[in-house]
C-alpha cells in the first residue's frame, strides 16, 4: 500500500530565515505530487504540483519554491521567510492515471515568528 | 475563476441523526468530486469519491451527485460524536492541478 510521509511535523521559524520541507511516498511509481498550503480558518490553497522529476507548476507566484529531486521525494524550500508563510503546509499525491483522486500526508505545521 | 462553496456552519446535528453537507460547484467541465474529512490539527482523509450523477453508498457515507444542478452532498447516517470534523467537498476536472477545494463544513456531533 502506498504511504506518504512529511518532515517535520511542526517548525518555528524567524522572519527572513530559509525553509525546507520534504515529502516522500512509498509504494508507487510515477506518482503527481502536490504542495497545499491550509492557512488558520481557511481552505486548501495549491502552491506547486509535479508530474515527474524536475516538473514543477507553480500556481501562486510567492517566495516559495518547490523541487522534485527524485522520482518520490518533492521538497518545498523558501530562501527568506515571510509572517504570512505561516500554515499547514500539507503534500498529496495521485496516481498519474485512472482515478484522480489525492491523498495527503501527515502534513508540517510552520510557525513564521 | 473555478469555485467550490460550502456553508461554513457549524452544522450541529445529534448522535444517531442524519448530517447533510452539501457543496456546489461552478465549472461545468468538472467530472470528478470528492469527499474529504479534516479532523482539527490532522491532514484531510479521503471518504467518498463520485464520477457519476445518482448515489453512491460506502457504510454509513452516501455522496449524490447531480451535474445538471451543479451540486453535490453527503450524508451521514447515525451520526456519531467521532463524526466531529471539517468536511471538504473537492472538484476536478480529471486534471490534477485543477483540483478545487471548498473551504468546508464544521459538523458537529452531539451526544
Amino acid at each position: 500500500s502506498q504511504t506518504i510521509h512529511q518532515w517535520p511535523a511542526t517548525l518555528v521559524q524567524p522572519v527572513g530565515s530559509p525553509l525546507s520541507l520534504e515529502c516522500t511516498v512509498e509504494g508507487t511509481s510515477n506518482p503527481n505530487l502536490y504542495w497545499y498550503r491550509q492557512a488558520a480558518g481557511r481552505g486548501l490553497q495549491l502552491l506547486f504540483y509535479s508530474v515527474g522529476i524536475g516538473q514543477i507548476s507553480s500556481e501562486v507566484p510567492q517566495n516559495l519554491s518547490a523541487s522534485r529531486p527524485q522520482d518520490r521525494q518533492f521538497i518545498l524550500s523558501s530562501k527568506k521567510l515571510l509572517l504570512s508563510d505561516s500554515g499547514f503546509y500539507l503534500c498529496a499525491w495521485s496516481q498519474t492515471s485512472g482515478g484522480d483522486e489525492q491523498f495527503f500526508g501527515p502534513g508540517t505545521r510552520l510557525t513564521v515568528l | 475563476q473555478k469555485e467550490v462553496e460550502q456553508n461554513s456552519g457549524p452544522l450541529s446535528v445529534p448522535e444517531g441523526a442524519i448530517a447533510s453537507l452539501n457543496c456546489t460547484y461552478s465549472d461545468r467541465g468538472s467530472q470528478s468530486f470528492f469527499w474529504y474529512r479534516q479532523y482539527s490539527g490532522k491532514s484531510p482523509e479521503l471518504i467518498m469519491s463520485i464520477y457519476s450523477n445518482g448515489d453512491k453508498e460506502d457504510g454509513r457515507f452516501t455522496a449524490q451527485l447531480n451535474k445538471a444542478s451543479q451540486y453535490v452532498s453527503l450524508l451521514i447516517r447515525d451520526s456519531q460524536p467521532s463524526d466531529s470534523a471539517t468536511y471538504l467537498c473537492a472538484v476536478s476536472n480529471g486534471y490534477g492541478q485543477n483540483f478545487v477545494f471548498g473551504p468546508g463544513t464544521r459538523l458537529s456531533v452531539l451526544p
